[in-house]
């Protein structure tokens, strides 16, 4: 079974709006950690924002925040005053306790802000 | 601060040739962690590694094989290179387990023809 799922291929923003990046996860495991990164074109991996599934607050890191529904399994990233450089793949990555080692990737989002 | 470094950036093998993808982190990490990337799609968990010495299957192992002798490096080595096993390859490396980041190479173009 999939355990992270990203349902939107693409998205388009305006630049300047706030856009959502969708992601839901599976797991039994009630310790948890989830991570959105960030891969331009250029090809790197750049580490967004993380939430711990005991973390009382959503995780907020300048105009990214995470909207994080326990309940419902989803962990979505939110784009605050979407900017040009916003433009770029998202993945959503959920680490679970009984297998620290290992992060599972969802398929990703492309973004496109338009100008 | 290097952080993870990778070799080669570009790459293209015959297929039957094997041939190893480098990996070095200069963070003290006890974690490191080889990822393909197929086009469009995302990252796929090849092997990882908790500490020197200890190495574990990810969702994707065969046709790889790593070691890690030391904490700084862990190797990827690909036998009998398949055009399957064209793709991205990233290594990256996380101080330890559950609320770590993952820290990432720049990656490894790889084309097997």
């Amino acid at each position: 079974a999939q355990k992270i799922t990203q349902t939107q291929p693409g998205m388009f923003v305006q630049e300047k709006e706030a856009v959502t990046l969708d992601c839901t996860y599976d797991t039994s495991d009630p310790s948890y950690g989830l991570f959105w990164y960030k891969q331009p074109s250029s090809g790197e991996m750049i580490f967004l924002i993380y939430q711990g599934s005991y973390d009382q607050q959503n995780a907020t890191e300048g105009r990214y925040s995470l909207n994080f529904q326990k309940a419902r399994k989803s962990a979505n990233l939110v784009i605050s005053a979407s900017q040009l450089g916003d433009s770029a793949m998202y993945f959503c990555a959920m680490r679970e306790n009984t297998n620290a080692g290992k992060s599972t990737f969802g398929d990703g989002t492309t973004l496109t802000v338009k100008p | 601060n290097a952080g993870v470094t990778q070799t080669p950036k570009f790459r293209i093998l015959k297929i039957g040739q094997s041939m190893t993808l480098q990996c070095t982190q200069d963070m003290n990490h006890n974690y490191m962690y080889w990822y393909r990337q197929d086009p469009g799609m995302g990252l796929k968990l090849i092997y990882y590694s908790v500490g020197a010495g200890i190495t574990d299957k990810g969702e994707v192992p065969n046709g790889y094989n790593v070691s890690r002798s030391t904490t700084e490096d862990f190797p990827l080595r690909l036998e009998l290179a398949a055009p399957s096993q064209t793709s991205v390859y990233f290594c990256a490396s996380s101080i330890s387990g559950l609320g770590e980041k993952l820290f990432f190479g720049s990656g490894t173009q790889l084309s097997v023809l």
